[in-house]
């Protein structure tokens, strides 16, 4: 069964810190990972999009990694801002047969930061 | 630049009411989507239309309609609210789900409450 999995569910982090989220994925075959920042009460934003042959992304204060080996996904944050405070979700586009494709979304992970 | 446009923002309905969710997106993009989100639940697709006069079932169809008359336009239906059906509803579109460079872009969500 396709699933992405992420970890921590939550996280509280002082203004100023550096964290990383993971994403841990069961998706074959596998298109794509992206991440997704969503702010309380909107929608989510994209942030990066990976295919299998990138190993780093970035967008500003954020850096994704991906591992296709071991199916697993990072998005660190570096000096982090309140503004950070958020969902970070981690979806996973599949290929199946005919023209589209699928997308699994991660559950997120909560970030908080605290001045 | 509106982007994905979605309303109502908020919607109480009775048990057994009907209502539209509105979605409206001015980036000319074929593809358009329902997702509903729910606590500790990652996004799950409803119906998916990839332009104008096809649309598509997702993961969790039953108790909702669509259509896609426009390019621009893709209304979500619910013909019998069901308390079950209390969740936030977001409003995705791309150019093509499948494309390595084509992110979902996404509405701010209506929140429904069935009682």
């Amino acid at each position: 069964k396709n699933q992405v999995e992420q970890s921590p569910q939550s996280l509280i982090i002082l203004e100023g810190k550096n964290c990383t989220l993971q994403c841990n994925y069961t998706v074959s075959p596998f298109s794509n990972l992206r991440w997704y920042k969503q702010d309380t009460g909107r929608g989510p934003v994209s942030l990066t999009i990976m295919t299998f042959s990138e190993n780093t992304k970035s967008n500003g204060r954020y850096t994704a990694t991906l591992d296709a080996d071991t199916k697993q996904s990072s998005l660190h944050i570096t000096a982090s801002q309140l503004s950070d405070s958020a969902s970070y979700i981690c979806v996973v586009s599949a290929i199946y047969g005919g023209s589209q494709g699928n997308l699994i979304f991660g559950k997120g992970t909560k970030l908080s930061v605290k001045p | 630049n509106a982007g994905v446009t979605q309303t109502p923002k908020f919607q109480v309905l009775k048990t057994g009411q009907s209502m539209t969710l509105q979605c409206a997106q001015d980036m000319n993009h074929e593809y358009m989507s329902w997702y509903r989100q729910d606590p500790g639940m990652g996004l799950r697709l409803i119906h998916y239309s990839v332009g104008a006069g096809i649309t598509d079932q997702g993961e969790v169809p039953n108790g909702y309609n669509v259509s896609r008359s426009t390019t621009e336009d893709f209304p979500l239906r619910l013909l019998s609210a069901a308390p079950s059906q209390t969740s936030v509803y977001f409003c995705a579109s791309s150019y093509l789900q499948g494309a390595l460079d084509s992110p979902l872009h996404f509405g701010n969500g209506t929140r429904l409450t069935v009682t």
